[in-house]
């Protein structure tokens, strides 16, 4: 079946411009994740999402990133007033219930110039 | 602070010899310890996971990993590379359950044929 769908996969953005990735998870999936991994690093934790509710921002590193998962299935992740330190890979990952492993997206790859 | 770390950032090994990968971590109680793989522009498949009970646990393509409590331990093995098993290689734990999970920073392998 279908995995995690994440667009654009490339997404090249000037310094100071609004940019938004989209990520489609597995038809049922209750837990939505998104991660941030900088180049030669690991994933870090962002935000997760329990259907559309945003139950823990912790990781988000400023006010200018924005998450939403307004009916319970796509999401999107919003950066405003990109800055170079914004250059990553964003993953995207869902799980069928709480506490199953995580099946994640092949990223959206943000180059902030 | 909870971490996770992997001692060596670029392992190569020669096709058809034995694989080890260390991974460590720092939690106040043991965690739920995950092993995932990442090939080149791709997301993050999980090879195996330990949340109690039998140290050694067995995953796909081969992979078996064990759990080491007094080490603080869970260091991946394969007895035996394929040239296929070229990717990166990620450690990762969480304190609650298989979700918000903390990564480390990654081993590198490369495969000599």
């Amino acid at each position: 079946g279908a995995g995690v769908s994440q667009s654009p996969r490339y997404k090249v953005a000037k310094r100071g411009q609004d940019v938004a990735l989209r990520c489609d998870p597995i038809s049922g999936h209750v837990s939505l994740f998104w991660y941030q991994q900088a180049l030669g690093q690991g994933p870090e934790f962002l935000t997760y999402f329990q259907n559309e509710a945003q139950l823990d921002k912790s990781g988000l590193p400023s006010d200018r990133f924005f998450a939403e998962r307004p009916e319970g299935s796509v999401s999107t992740l919003k950066i405003q007033r990109t800055q170079q330190e914004d250059s990553a890979v964003y993953l995207c990952a869902s799980s069928p219930t709480f506490n199953s492993p995580l099946h994640f997206g092949n990223g959206t790859r943000l180059t902030v110039t | 602070a909870q971490s996770v770390t992997q001692p060596d950032i670029h392992i190569t090994v020669s096709e058809g010899a034995s694989l080890e990968l260390r991974c460590n971590y720092s939690y106040g109680a043991t965690p739920y310890l995950f092993w995932y793989v990442q090939s080149p522009g791709q997301g993050l498949q999980l090879l195996l996971k330990y949340f109690s009970g039998d140290t050694l646990v067995q995953g796909i393509k081969g992979f078996e990993a064990e759990f080491k409590r007094s080490q603080s331990s869970f260091n991946l093995r394969k007895p035996s590379v394929h040239w296929s098993d070229a990717a990166e290689y990620f450690c990762a734990a969480d304190e609650q359950g298989a979700q918000k999970l903390v990564f480390g920073q990654g081993t590198r392998l490369t495969i000599n044929p």
